[in-house]
């Protein structure tokens, strides 16, 4: 079975400042990774993924993402926090089911509080 | 192209009723995934279907069901409510393969009194 890991609930950091959030995962095969948004009583937006290729995986509004296969991590970061960037972060992994298609498993969510 | 639209936004009901959620995926996408969120539980795959059938289900009781039409609009059914099922539904669109990505909508609120 996958599974994604973010240990941390909550993520400080002053704007300006770079900031990362952290995701593990476990899964069978080659991970496919996302890293969605959500903004209070909204949907999930869609930063970006990694599928194969280089590790560095860069996104929407300014994100970037490293895939590190050895630690089994796809850690999301920004050079340069802006206090909008404030939002529950979600990693998941996409991997194929025994039946043969795929499912996106979610983090339990990290929230990112970008003070002034 | 229009994204991932969902109707209603909000739903108040009351426990033992019944209730349907719909969701047009965005144009051309066949594959239509719906979640259930709560804060206690996080993000749960409830089911996925494709082509009008159902691919995927989640571990949820089978008072949530769902189908989909030709045109890949989908609908969810939750029956005999109880208070643990007030949630944010999400419903996804995407194509068909693993690398793509899921397109959400922004979800429906219900509130089971």
């Amino acid at each position: 079975a996958q599974s994604v890991a973010q240990p941390e609930d909550q993520v400080n950091v002053a704007e300006g400042n770079p900031l990362t959030v952290k995701c593990t995962y476990s899964v069978s095969g080659n991970p496919y990774l996302f890293w969605y948004v959500q903004y209070p009583n909204r949907g999930l937006q869609f930063l970006l993924k990694y599928i194969t290729g280089d590790n560095l995986v860069k996104g929407s509004y300014g994100f970037e993402a490293e895939f590190n296969k050895s630690q089994t991590s796809f850690h999301l970061k920004k050079p340069s926090a802006l206090v909008s960037d404030s939002a529950l972060y979600f990693c998941a992994v996409s991997a194929f089911t025994s039946r043969g298609y795929s499912t996106l498993t979610f983090g339990k969510g990290t929230m990112l509080l970008v003070s002034p | 192209k229009a994204g991932v639209t969902q109707t209603p936004r909000y739903l108040i009901k009351t426990r033992g009723q019944q209730v349907t959620l719909s969701c047009s995926p965005i144009s051309g996408h066949r594959s239509v995934s719906w979640y259930q969120q709560t804060p206690g539980q996080g993000l749960q795959f409830l089911f996925e279907y494709f082509s009008e059938t159902q691919r995927n289900k989640g571990n949820f009781p089978g008072r949530f069901s769902g189908r989909q039409f030709s045109n890949s609009r989908s609908e969810m059914n939750v029956s005999t409510l109880e208070l643990g099922d007030s949630a944010l539904y999400l419903c996804a669109s995407s194509t068909d393969r693993s690398t793509d990505t899921q397109y959400f909508g922004p979800g429906t609120r219900l509130t089971v009194l």
